[in-house]
């Protein structure tokens, strides 16, 4: 069945220090493919997306590439700030009959100054 | 442009008793979403709309959750009778037509719900 795969967290880094937070996904076909992000107390917002294999999805001073190959999508940033501090989604659309998106379970991150 | 407005933020009631959380999505967008994001988890669909239209909702508890979107605009999801473990939070989103977009989702504040 179609399913997505998140990095464990909590994830807790240092201001200006690299983060990584891997996606995979299984399912049929090529999904459109999205990072949403939840601040505290809020809703979720659309952080970036790819909608085909190689597209880069970035937006804030994140990124991901679909890497069609890995069936993977993961999320990163080259210096993280304290109001990066959120939990982070990762969730292929699939469309068809289904359209709908698949969300993982949630990567929050902590950054201290 | 406003997003998506939800009501109430925030509810207590106790076990058994009835409530409804109401939606009103983006203008224009025809796709209307609830799901439900249970503590640590990620939102799970509930059931989505098309126009006035429930065209999935196969993850809907039907013998306490309905739902409703008469006119194709604003939706309303109601639990009754609550039972403890419907205590979640409540997303609404919607998303333009897909012409216009590439099947993303703009979701609303939620509805906190605690069932005592």
């Amino acid at each position: 069945g179609n399913s997505v795969t998140q990095m464990e967290g909590p994830v807790t880094l240092s201001e200006e220090a690299f983060l990584t937070i891997n996606c995979t996904y299984t399912a049929t076909g090529y999904p459109s493919l999205f990072w949403y992000v939840q601040y505290p107390g809020e809703g979720l917002q659309l952080l970036l997306k790819a909608t085909k294999a190689d597209d880069k999805g970035s937006n804030k001073g994140f990124e991901a590439t679909y890497r069609k190959e890995t069936t993977s999508f993961h999320l990163e940033k080259g210096s993280v700030q304290v109001s990066d501090s959120a939990v982070y989604f990762c969730a292929p659309y699939l469309g068809g009959s289904q359209g709908n998106l698949i969300f993982g379970k949630g990567t929050k991150l902590s950054v201290k100054p | 442009e406003a997003g998506v407005v939800q009501s109430p933020r925030y509810k207590i009631i106790e076990k058994k008793q009835p409530v409804a959380f109401w939606c009103n999505p983006i203008s224009g967008h025809n796709t209307l979403y609830w799901y439900r994001q249970n503590l640590g988890q990620g939102p799970e669909l509930l059931i989505r709309y098309e126009n006035e239209e429930a065209v999935d909702d196969s993850q809907l508890p039907k013998d306490r959750f309905s739902a409703e979107r008469l006119k194709g605009v604003d939706s309303t999801l109601k639990i009754q009778p609550a039972e403890l473990g419907d205590s979640a939070v409540y997303l609404c989103a919607s998303s333009p037509p897909p012409r216009l977009s590439t099947y993303e989702q703009y979701f609303g504040p939620g509805t906190r719900l605690t069932v005592t």
